[in-house]
């Protein structure tokens, strides 16, 4: 069965500091990987999504996202936390129809 | 529209009487989606709309929840005889054909509380 892991449902950085979101997904998952944050209150926005052949993709408000076939793992970096950044944030991936969400991480940032 | 839209935004009800949902997605989108969102638990797919095809029910939890989409257009998601743990956030979204090239648009949700 597709299945989508996000490692933490909580994750804590102080402003300025690097952000690392985990999510590993099962092998038959791709082609389809995105990263999604949702703000209080508001729906999901697309943040990135994988292109087949790409290892390193970029998104939106300074995220990165590195797949790795190896590890079958898509995590989310950005390398300067901002207080803006507070939010969750959503791992899905797919082969085809619906897409698989992970179950989310809450992203904090201190001051 | 400029974005998929819900209605209504907000909608308590009580147990056991029937609510409806609607989604309006963006023109041309040819697929629509439904989730539902609960405290902790991700997004649970319910169904899945594309084209003139039939629809995905697979995720639908019970036979008292339904949806259907009329014209290719707006969805209307309906549950029966409510019940407490119906209590969630429901969210639409659609894409232009199927997920993988440009993921989804999703409306900002109808929160559904059943007291």
């Amino acid at each position: 069965a597709q299945s989508v892991t996000q490692l933490g449902s909580h994750v804590s950085v102080s402003e300025g500091a690097l952000v690392l979101l985990r999510c590993n997904y099962s092998s038959s998952v791709p082609p389809y990987l995105f990263w999604y944050v949702q703000y209080p209150n508001q729906g999901l926005q697309l943040l990135l999504k994988y292109t087949t052949g790409a290892t390193l993709v970029k998104g939106i408000n300074g995220f990165e996202a590195e797949f790795k076939k190896s590890e079958t793992s898509f995590h989310l970096t950005k390398p300067s936390a901002h207080m803006s950044d507070a939010a969750e944030y959503f791992c899905s991936g797919g082969s085809q129809g619906n897409l698989i969400f992970g179950k989310g991480t809450k992203l904090s940032v201190k001051p | 529209g400029a974005g998929v839209s819900q209605s209504p935004s907000n909608k308590v009800t009580e147990k056991g009487k029937d609510v409806e949902l609607r989604c309006d997605p963006i023109s041309g989108h040819t697929a629509l989606y439904w989730y539902r969102q609960s405290l902790g638990q991700g997004l649970e797919f319910l169904i899945y709309f594309q084209g003139n095809s039939a629809p995905d029910k697979s995720g639908l939890p019970s036979d008292r929840f339904s949806a259907e989409r009329t014209g290719g257009s707006v969805s209307t998601l309906t549950i029966q005889r409510t019940q407490q743990e119906d209590s969630a956030v429901y969210l639409c979204a659609s894409s232009l054909g199927g997920p993988g090239n440009y993921g989804y648009t999703f409306g900002s949700g109808t929160r559904l509380t059943v007291v």
